[in-house]
Order: structure tokens, then C-alpha cells, then sequence
């Protein structure tokens, strides 16, 4: 199956800009999303991603898609406490049913 | 806006009870999903359903499980006999196209098992 990795970790100043990272390993994954979890609560969809696609932007959030590499960031502009959640990278298997996480970058937004 | 909503939020039980975890997917979707996620781990895929049959299941997805949609709005998740191990949050998703798009969860089921 699908490996999806992520940095476990991110502190950002609230104003700033945030990028989280994620590496996967299956490159038939035609889809690649970013889900957010907000303590006790479910899973957001935030944006996803086709795999024939560089980048999507979405108001403040832009993804990056580096498909050579097998990279995905997320990168949110002006970064707001709102925004302190867990953040998890993932893509659909090759049977396209199942979507494989990572284990979630923690982001911790300081005023 | 349309959401996936599942019941009980929260549910104890006793090691070796039945427990039936309850979903209503968003109403023009095809296709249904069960997750779960062990506290401080990462969403683990359980099983995928569509047609009223199981597309693809996981390793975890054993015969101590089962899924059901007993009519055309539930989708329910069966665990037998419950383990220590199964404690987790299980959480249900819909989508209407196969692995593409947005796949859309629940705010999920809490399971604690004692």
C-alpha cells in the first residue's frame, strides 16, 4: 500500500505564511487531498488535487504538486489561530476506493 | 450545505458486546466508506461499499466486522464482538464518484471499549 509522509510538526506567527509538506510513495494516486482536523471534531476537506495538475489555488490556501518528486505542500497565507489544527495528506489507492493518510502535521498558530 | 452525519457520538461498551455504529451518507452519493483512527494515530481505511456490496476492505476489516445498508439512507458498521482494541473514533464518509473528488466525513463515533 501507499506510504504518505508528513512532518509531524509546524509553528507559524499568526500573519505568517504556513507550508506543510508531505511525501507519498504511490504514483498512481490520481487525486491527492488535504483534510483538516480541528481538536475532537471530524475530518474537513479542504482541497484536493488532480494529479495531472501543478498547483490549485484556493482563496488563502495553494497547493503544490510535484508529482517527479512525489511532493505535496499546502500552503496557507496570512495564517490565523483558526487555522491551529491537524493537517493530514492523502491519496487515493490504486482501486481508487481507499485514500491512504499520513499521520498529520500538527500546526500550532502563536499570536 | 449536505453532510454526512453518524450516531452514537460516543459510545462505551464492554469487551465482547456488539456494537452497531450508525451513518446517514449525503443523499446522491454512491458510495460509502468506513474509517477509524486510533488515538494519536493516523486514519486507517476500513472498508468501501457501493452498489450494496463491499468494493474493497482492508487487512483491519476482519470477520469480527461487517457493514450493512438496511435501507436507503442508514449505513451501518457492525463490530461482533467488540476488543480492547477496537477503541478508536470510526468515521464514516460518502462520495459520489469513485476515488475521485471529494470524499466527504462525518464528524465521527468515538468507541470505547473496557
Amino acid at each position: 500500500g501507499e506510504d504518505v509522509e508528513q512532518s509531524l510538526f509546524l509553528s507559524v506567527r499568526e500573519g505568517d505564511s504556513s507550508v506543510i509538506n508531505c511525501t507519498y510513495t504511490d504514483s498512481s494516486s490520481t487525486y491527492l487531498y488535504w483534510y483538516k482536523q480541528e481538536p475532537g471534531a471530524g475530518l474537513q476537506l479542504l482541497t484536493y488535487i488532480f494529479s495531472n495538475m501543478d498547483m490549485k489555488q484556493d482563496q488563502r490556501l495553494t497547493v503544490l504538486l510535484n508529482k517527479k518528486d512525489k511532493h505535496l505542500s499546502l500552503r496557507i497565507a496570512d495564517t490565523q489561530t483558526g487555522d491551529s489544527a491537524i493537517y493530514f495528506c492523502a491519496g487515493n489507492s490504486n482501486s481508487g476506493y481507499a485514500l491512504n493518510f499520513g499521520k498529520g502535521t500538527s500546526l500550532l498558530v502563536t499570536p | 450545505e449536505p453532510e454526512v452525519t453518524q450516531t452514537p457520538s460516543h459510545q462505551v461498551t464492554q469487551m465482547g458486546q456488539e456494537v452497531i455504529l450508525r451513518c446517514v451518507p449525503i443523499s446522491n452519493h454512491l458510495y460509502f466508506y468506513w474509517y477509524r483512527q486510533i488515538l494519536g494515530q493516523k486514519v486507517e481505511f476500513l472498508v468501501s461499499f457501493y452498489n450494496n456490496e463491499i468494493s474493497e476492505k482492508s487487512e483491519i476489516f476482519d470477520d469480527q466486522f461487517s457493514v450493512e445498508r438496511p435501507d436507503g439512507s442508514n449505513f451501518t458498521l457492525k463490530i461482533r464482538s467488540t476488543k480492547l482494541e477496537d477503541s478508536a473514533m470510526y468515521f464514516c464518509a460518502s462520495s459520489r464518484d469513485r476515488g475521485a473528488g471529494e470524499l466527504f466525513f462525518g464528524e465521527g463515533s468515538r468507541l470505547t471499549v473496557l
